[in-house]
């Protein structure tokens, strides 16, 4: 089926490890973002892209890098991971024009200890 | 910066009655989206409806309608002949239509849990 697919599902790490988490969009959509999902905060932005090559920082971008090689693809790393950073994330991407609305990844979560 | 308020962080509602949830925004722009989205405990994040800030008649789909108040900057959203199905999280969302990538900004949701 058409989507936006998220890698892993599940992760633990510990803290001070690194890790990608990866989204595949195959709907040709232009724009692409990485949300976190915590109790009580809703989702909130962490970094975007409106194009291949390009990204962009979110509302919470801190202890995050993001790359967008090919349209297709968008990359969350954590370089160094904290507890912080345990979190649901979601992937979403959408058209560039219009009312069209963000199709969202299954979510991954990740716990770091 | 554009905020949205849900200020109901839990909702209860009974088969087949109808319960309203409550967004509020804040922004000063004329034109841009708003949307509420469910998520049930697959955590799968699914549309349930949109509004065209430009367009006074109110969205509806199905069982689910809103009350968009542009003045008053209120998006409340109406749920019919609640199902046990509907038992979810909700997020009131906005998004300006044009800007760098029109980010989506999400409320902190509500629970809304249905009982027999």
């Amino acid at each position: 089926n058409a989507g936006v697919t998220q890698t892993p599902k599940f992760r633990v790490l510990k803290t001070g490890q690194s890790m990608t988490l990866l989204c595949a969009q195959d709907m040709n959509h232009e724009y692409m973002y990485w949300y976190r999902q915590d109790p009580g905060m809703g989702l909130r932005l962490i970094h975007y892209s409106v194009g291949e090559g390009t990204t962009a920082k979110g509302e919470v971008p801190d202890g995050y890098n993001v790359s967008r090689l090919k349209k297709q693809n968008f990359l969350l790393g954590l370089e160094s991971a904290a507890p912080s950073q345990t979190s649901v994330y979601f992937c979403a991407s959408r058209q560039s024009s219009g009312a069209n609305v963000l199709t969202f990844g299954a979510g991954s979560r990740l716990t770091v200890l | 910066a554009q905020t949205v308020t849900q200020s109901q962080p839990e909702m209860s509602v009974q088969e087949a009655e109808t319960v309203t949830l409550s967004c509020t925004y804040d922004t000063s722009e004329s034109d841009y989206y708003l949307f509420w989205y469910k998520q049930p405990p697959s955590r799968q994040m699914i549309l349930v409806i949109r509004q065209e800030a430009y367009k006074q008649q109110n969205a509806t789909e199905n069982r689910f309608s809103v009350n968009f108040q542009k003045a008053a900057k209120s998006f409340s959203l109406k749920i019919s002949d609640s199902q046990l199905g509907d038992a979810a999280m909700y997020f009131c969302a906005y998004r300006q239509p044009t800007g760098t990538a029109s980010k989506l900004t999400f409320g902190t949701g509500t629970r809304l849990q249905v009982t027999l």
